[in-house]
């Protein structure tokens, strides 16, 4: 099956700092990346959209110049925290789907555990 | 906007079955998905019906009633490796909009 990898697993951090979290899709070349942010015993909230070589799409109320996505390569998508604060702690999970909008399912990477202090 | 329920948390014995509901409004929908989620893990995928009816995978079954916005995700002869949370999730043309997650848990 297709595997998602993410890095890095858990990342502690000073507030002020920022914080780059890697997405490779493995064995699968993923046109369309997500990103989701999930709290202690809530959901799964989606973040942001982006697609292989273009600026990603932005859920409403996330801040685009606050958590940076930049999708490079076909395996491979990155979400920088700039600027972290407590509030930024999270579980941060990424998914890729190897087709563009429409069908296809979403194959989930393990997570990363983001706790700034 | 999307409104996806579940309830919060079930508890069940070894080798009984559990039925997790899920109810949505939705803007749009175009399938959904079940997905299991340990403590610190990744979802992983379990099922997906996108038309009305019930889909079996082994000890796992899920239904979907469109028409009503109510799917359940049936787990038969519970092992403790299934305590878990579930996942409902809607699909609305390329994304998925997540409900809050059911927190099974198997007693011996």
């Amino acid at each position: 099956g297709a595997v998602v990898s993410q890095h890095p697993s858990w990342v502690i951090c000073k507030s002020g700092t920022s914080v780059k979290i890697e997405c490779r899709s493995l064995d699968f070349q993923a046109t369309t990346m997500f990103w989701y942010r999930q709290f202690p015993k809530q959901s799964l909230m989606l973040m942001a959209t982006s697609n292989e070589g273009s600026k990603a799409t932005y859920e409403q109320g996330v801040e685009k110049d606050k958590f940076l996505i930049n999708h490079a390569s076909l395996t491979l998508s990155t979400l920088t925290v700039t600027s972290a604060h407590p509030e930024d702690s999270s579980f941060y999970i990424c998914s890729a789907r190897d087709r563009p909008a429409g069908g296809g399912e979403q194959f989930f990477g393990p997570g990363t555990r983001l706790t700034v202090l | 906007g999307q409104n996806i329920d579940q309830p919060t948390e079930m508890t069940a014995t070894e080798g009984a079955i559990v039925q997790i509901n899920c109810t949505y409004q939705t803007s749009g929908f175009n399938g959904l998905f079940w997905y299991q989620q340990h403590a610190g893990e990744a979802p992983t995928f379990l099922s997906y019906n996108v038309l009305d009816g019930l889909e079996e995978k082994g000890r796992f079954s899920s239904f979907l009633s469109r028409s009503k916005g109510y799917s359940y995700l049936l787990l038969k002869e519970l092992q403790m490796k299934d305590s878990a949370s579930y996942l409902c999730a809607v699909k609305n043309d390329y994304k998925l909009s997540f409900g809050a997650g059911t927190t099974v848990t198997v007693r011996a």
